[in-house]
């Protein structure tokens, strides 16, 4: 099965700084790549995905990269605020067909310092 | 829109107790819908999915069961109770795949 590993497990910032986090992949069939944000005691939220069929995807002050030959993948947040402070998970599955399910890493706790 | 309800958001139940998690999806039609449950930690650990009604799957051994009997609905239930059951149960859905979208979660403490 799929293997997700995540890091760091936990990231300091200054606030303005950058923040980036990095996932690797097992399953070279895997194609669908999402990020959430968990704030405590909430559900987690899905900020931004990417699909292998492109490299990379900005929304804002958030950017994924993917690459698929090295099975890898990073979340880059720019000009980081307090509120970015939160638990980052990455996860990595397949899109259609009866393909339903996330394997997820283990989680960023990402501390941003005013 | 699509939204996800979780009930409820918090619970306390003796050890031995039966328990019953309910979520509901509005807005679409026919989710994949998925259980998970997170420890102390941060991990999710995938409990059950279902791709259509009466369609349930397990992806652990444990002391809980799963049904889904409606399209839009998707229960966690217990006979027993034990205290390793305690921990943050997040129910989520999906339209296509393997996306999730994921509700506010039940934080559930067995004394």
């Amino acid at each position: 099965g799929e293997n997700v590993e995540q890091h760091p497990s936990t990231l300091s910032v200054q606030e303005g700084d950058s923040a980036v986090i990095k996932c690797t992949y097992s399953d070279s069939a895997s194609n669908y790549f999402p990020w959430y944000k968990q704030e405590l005691g909430k559900g987690p939220q899905l900020i931004i995905d990417i699909r292998s069929n492109v490299g990379e995807k900005k929304d804002q002050r958030i950017a994924v990269t993917l690459n698929k030959t090295a099975k890898h993948f990073s979340l880059h947040i720019t000009e980081t605020q307090p509120e970015d402070s939160a638990v980052y998970f990455c996860a990595a599955g397949k899109s259609g067909g009866s393909n339903y399910k996330l394997t997820f890493g283990k989680g960023t706790l990402l501390t941003v310092n005013p | 829109s699509q939204t996800i309800h979780q009930w409820p958001a918090t619970l306390v139940q003796p050890v031995g107790s039966p328990l019953s998690l309910e979520c509901t999806v509005e807005g679409t039609s026919n989710p994949n819908l998925y259980w998970y449950r997170q420890a102390a930690g941060r991990g999710l650990q995938l409990l059950f999915y279902s791709v259509g009604i009466g369609q349930i799957s397990s992806e652990v051994p444990q002391n809980l069961s799963a049904s889904r009997p409606q399209d839009r609905q998707f229960i966690l239930s217990s006979k027993k109770l034990l205290l390793s059951d305690s921990g943050f149960y997040l129910c989520a859905w999906g339209a296509r795949g393997s996306e999730a979208f994921f509700g506010q979660g039940t934080r559930l403490t067995v004394v």
